[in-house]
């Protein structure tokens, strides 16, 4: 069974900070990989999602690798700001999507 | 266009009833995945459709919980003899197709069995 790890459980940096999340797996026979946030109390909403063949992708102040040899993804968050405090939560999609427990984030003004 | 929708958002019961929770899906997806959300957890796989068929019911706690979808379209995920552990929130997704798709969330059923 696809097992999904995300390092850290939590983290808190200053506003301004470009930080790392990061996200492994253990099945490297995959789709897709999909990143998403979620406030407290909401629902998931989609960041970005890379597939297979590819090895990153770009929005914003978003950017998200992919090493699926390795089981390895990073979503990589630029000049980071309070308004990015939020759980981050990477999903594989083998036969169905597998999420990890999540990078709760919290940037400080 | 509009998002997948929930209903209800919030929904209290007692211990023993039966709740049925409702999704609406993006038009036109095929795919739609129901999970469970518990405090502090991360999200539990419950079911999902291709079309109207589940090709995957590996998730489902027990024989207390079933689901349906008709019509390709809105799915009802029913809880019988709800128990306090059924207590979380309830999450349904929709992607156009089971592969390769995004997944679009809505924004969830919180329950709470007293």
């Amino acid at each position: 069974k696809q097992e999904v790890t995300q390092i850290p459980a939590a983290l808190s940096v200053p506003e301004g900070e470009n930080l790392v999340l990061n996200c492994s797996f253990t099945d490297s026979a995959i789709y897709n990989l999909q990143w998403f946030r979620q406030d407290p109390g909401k629902g998931l909403t989609s960041l970005l999602l890379i597939q297979s063949s590819q090895r990153e992708q770009t929005s914003g102040r978003l950017n998200a690798s992919l090493d699926k040899s390795s089981g390895r993804s990073t979503l990589y968050i630029a000049a980071s700001q309070p308004g990015d405090s939020a759980t981050y939560l990477c999903a594989v999609n083998g036969n169905q999507f597998y999420f990890g427990t999540g990078t709760s984030l919290t940037v400080i003004p | 266009g509009a998002g997948v929708s929930q209903s209800p958002s919030n929904k209290v019961t007692e211990k023993g009833k039966d709740v049925e929770l409702r999704c609406d899906p993006i038009s036109g997806h095929t795919a739609l995945y129901w999970y469970r959300q518990s405090l502090g957890q991360g999200l539990e796989f419950l079911i999902y459709f291709q079309g109207n068929s589940a090709p995957d019911k590996s998730g489902l706690p027990s024989d207390r919980f079933s689901a349906e979808r008709t019509g390709g379209s809105v799915s009802t995920l029913t809880i019988q003899r709800t128990q306090q552990e059924d207590s979380a929130v309830y999450l349904c997704a929709s992607s156009s197709t089971t592969t390769g798709s995004e997944q679009y969330f809505g924004p969830g059923t919180r329950l709470t069995v007293t």
